[in-house]
């Protein structure tokens, strides 16, 4: 079983959307929750983390973790065709390696 | 601030040839992870260096890996003999302390083994 799963899509909405990205994951453990976006050809780029469970938002991003589900969340509210980009959740307990998702790709359409 | 950078951007070699990967953290940064994403699958973490000394190698496929740091700026990755299931992309990160949530990647280097 893997740590972390998270549904690859791909995901493709209309600009303006409400947009939700989930990974579940087993290892109860882990501690730190991250999102990342990557555009194509580039490195993964921290986004939205939350540390333990509950919400953070930033701007357009929130970040939800509920852990006695093992699920997190990410919402993008008002997709903006920028937006358009792989998204992977990460998570780390104590050591510094952090476990991914595949990622979810998404579209946004303008 | 200039952040990871890694070199090549992409490499192709043939199976049983040696590759060397570059990463150059960003300046401060005392904390470097390397990563590797295979095609259709997570990335994974493969070993972690605090300075010049590895911390968790614990990811390493095998010991066809061999991973530096040097002064503990500039980390290598040399890959030899080079198998066809090395291929991917090879991610470095860095941090400036250990733990927490922020690590910075760089944009990875693509290898294809033929």
């Amino acid at each position: 079983q893997k740590e972390v799963e998270q549904d690859p899509g791909p995901l493709s909405v209309p600009e303006g959307a409400i947009v939700s990205l989930n990974c579940t994951y087993s290892n109860s453990a882990f501690q730190y929750f991250m999102w990342y976006r990557q555009y194509s050809r580039k490195g993964p780029e921290l986004l939205m983390y939350t540390y333990s469970s509950g919400n953070k938002e930033d701007g357009r991003f929130t970040a939800q973790v509920d852990k006695s589900s093992k699920y997190i969340s990410l919402f993008i509210r008002d997709s903006q065709p920028s937006d358009s980009a792989t998204y992977l959740c990460a998570m780390r307990y104590t050591g510094n390696q952090f476990y991914f998702g595949t990622g979810t790709s998404l579209t946004v359409i303008p | 601030e200039a952040g990871v950078t890694q070199f090549p951007s992409h490499s192709v070699i043939e199976k049983g040839q040696t590759v060397t990967l570059r990463c150059d953290p960003i300046s401060g940064h005392d904390n470097l992870y390397w990563y590797r994403r295979v095609m259709g699958k997570e990335i994974k973490f493969l070993l972690h260096f605090v300075k010049e000394s590895k911390q968790d190698e614990s990811g390493m496929p095998n010991n066809r890996f061999l991973a530096e740091r040097t002064g503990g700026t500039y980390s290598t990755l040399k890959v030899q003999p080079a198998e066809l299931e090395d291929s991917g992309v090879y991610f470095c990160a860095s941090s400036y302390g250990g733990g927490g949530y922020e690590q910075y990647f760089g944009p990875g280097t693509r290898l294809t083994v033929t």
